[in-house]
């Protein structure tokens, strides 16, 4: 088993602010995901990286840059965000081309 | 392109009964993965069940089963017996690119599930 850390939980911004949200994991998994879910729907993904230093684009990766220094983290920039913008990102692991494992997410709010 | 489709938004049902949660998909890849995952109320998403496409038989963890009709593109999920604790919201998901060493899902839109006392 193993844990996955998002930080912070919640996120408030203004608008055009560049945020950062961050991803660990325990998991020792070589994939990690970035997720955006809002309200009331499913889960569109933004970023994932498949090892270390590895970046690809999602479907939703406008307005997003990602960051993978090491296997354990995985960071995601609002680049600039959007006024009335609220959604949940999240983060998971995986590894074998099977199942993914979830952060608790990252709340966002931007006034 | 890959699509799944919950077309439940929300169901009710009476506790200890046997629900079941339908989801269809479109894919034109021969071999694929399904999935299914439950949100609670906190925002925790759990992995609950896995289909392989070229396995006939369905999947069966705990008190949940998958009902796999391949002819129909469809999965839908199964929870007998069921608990206060199921109420939550459950997402179908789908593998793209099946011989990837990675996972990449797309998600239905979700079904929330009530148990009712």
């Amino acid at each position: 088993g193993g844990i996955i850390t998002q930080t912070p939980k919640f996120l408030i911004g203004q608008e055009g602010q560049k945020l950062t949200l961050k991803c660990q994991q325990n998991f020792n998994h070589d994939t990690m995901y970035w997720y955006r879910q809002d309200s009331g729907k499913g889960l569109r993904l933004i970023y994932y990286s498949i090892t270390e230093n590895d970046l690809q684009k999602g479907d939703l990766s406008e307005g997003y840059d990602a960051s993978r220094e090491k296997k354990s983290s995985f960071s995601l920039t609002v680049t600039s965000a959007q006024k009335n913008e609220m959604a949940v990102f999240l983060c998971a692991t995986g590894t074998g081309g099977y199942e993914q494992y979830f952060g608790p997410g990252t709340r966002l709010t931007v006034l | 392109a890959q699509k799944v489709t919950q077309t439940q938004t929300s169901i009710s049902v009476m506790e200890k009964t046997t629900v079941t949660m339908d989801c269809v998909y479109e894919t034109q890849d021969s071999s694929y993965f399904l999935f299914w995952y439950k949100q609670t109320a906190s925002g925790e998403i759990v992995f609950l069940i896995r289909q392989d496409s070229y396995k006939k038989e369905n999947a069966t963890v705990g008190h949940y089963s998958l009902n796999f009709q391949k002819p129909k593109s469809s999965i839908g999920l199964i929870i007998t017996a069921t608990q206060i604790e199921d109420s939550a919201v459950y997402f179908c998901a789908m593998r793209e690119g099946a011989s990837s060493s990675f996972s990449k899902l797309v998600f239905g839109q979700g079904t929330s599930l009530s148990v009712v006392p």
